[in-house]
């Protein structure tokens, strides 16, 4: 079982519409909760991470963590072509000094 | 605020020759370092980390060493490269008092012919 699943896509959406990213994770430890988003050929950028419980904004992000089903999800708002890229979910161990990375899913928004 | 730089920004190798790749944080102090490996369309692979000067922990056992001989300043090296080492290189950094989010540096596309 891999410690930090990710549908790989492509996710398409239209412009304008939400997009949701959807991430589970093995270790029931895991305390801290990322995600990244790479454009191709770029290294990743950290754009969200959540701590606890329920749903962290920022902009046209919103986290959203449930521990007790071992999820993690990322919604963008008003989708915009410029989203067009992967986004890389991210776990941390109880100790914080590493990071498991997801596969990364493939969103591609339409104009 | 941090800046994390790395070098060069793309290499082509022969087979069996040496590999070093540079890279260094400005802006903060007793950072994590981090290598990760990422193959054409793969995940990361988390190749070494570090806590502190001298203190490399690896991950993957393979032909690839590492070392942190200041603060800031982690180095990938190998002395032989392989046709699999071909990828993406990628330093990050992260603070100890954090959560544990970590800071790409631009990356290394290694080309192992």
């Amino acid at each position: 079982q891999k410690e930090v699943e990710q549908n790989s896509g492509p996710l398409s959406v239209p412009e304008g519409a939400i997009a949701s990213l959807n991430c589970t994770y093995s270790d029931r430890g895991s305390q801290s909760f990322f995600w990244y988003r790479q454009y191709s050929g770029k290294s990743p950028e950290l754009i969200m991470f959540i701590y606890s419980n329920g749903d962290k904004e920022d902009g046209r992000f919103t986290a959203q963590l449930n521990k007790a089903s071992q999820y993690v999800s990322l919604l963008i708002r008003d989708s915009q072509p410029s989203d067009s890229a992967t986004y890389l979910c991210a776990v941390s161990a109880r100790s914080y000094q590493k990071v498991t990375f997801g596969t990364g899913t493939k969103l591609q928004v339409i104009p | 605020s941090q800046t994390i730089h790395q070098w060069p920004a793309t290499l082509v190798q022969p087979v069996g020759s040496p590999l070093s790749l540079e890279c260094t944080v400005e802006g903060t102090s007793n950072p994590n370092l981090y290598w990760y490996r990422q193959a054409a369309g793969r995940g990361l692979q988390l190749l070494f980390y570090s806590v502190g000067i001298g203190q490399i922990s690896s991950e993957v056992p393979q032909n690839l060493s590492a070392s942190r001989p200041q603060d800031r300043q982690f180095i990938l090296s190998s002395k032989k490269l392989l046709l699999s080492d071909s990828g993406f290189y990628l330093c990050a950094w992260s603070v100890k008092t954090g959560g544990g989010e970590q800071y790409f540096g631009p990356g290394t596309r290694l080309t192992v012919t």
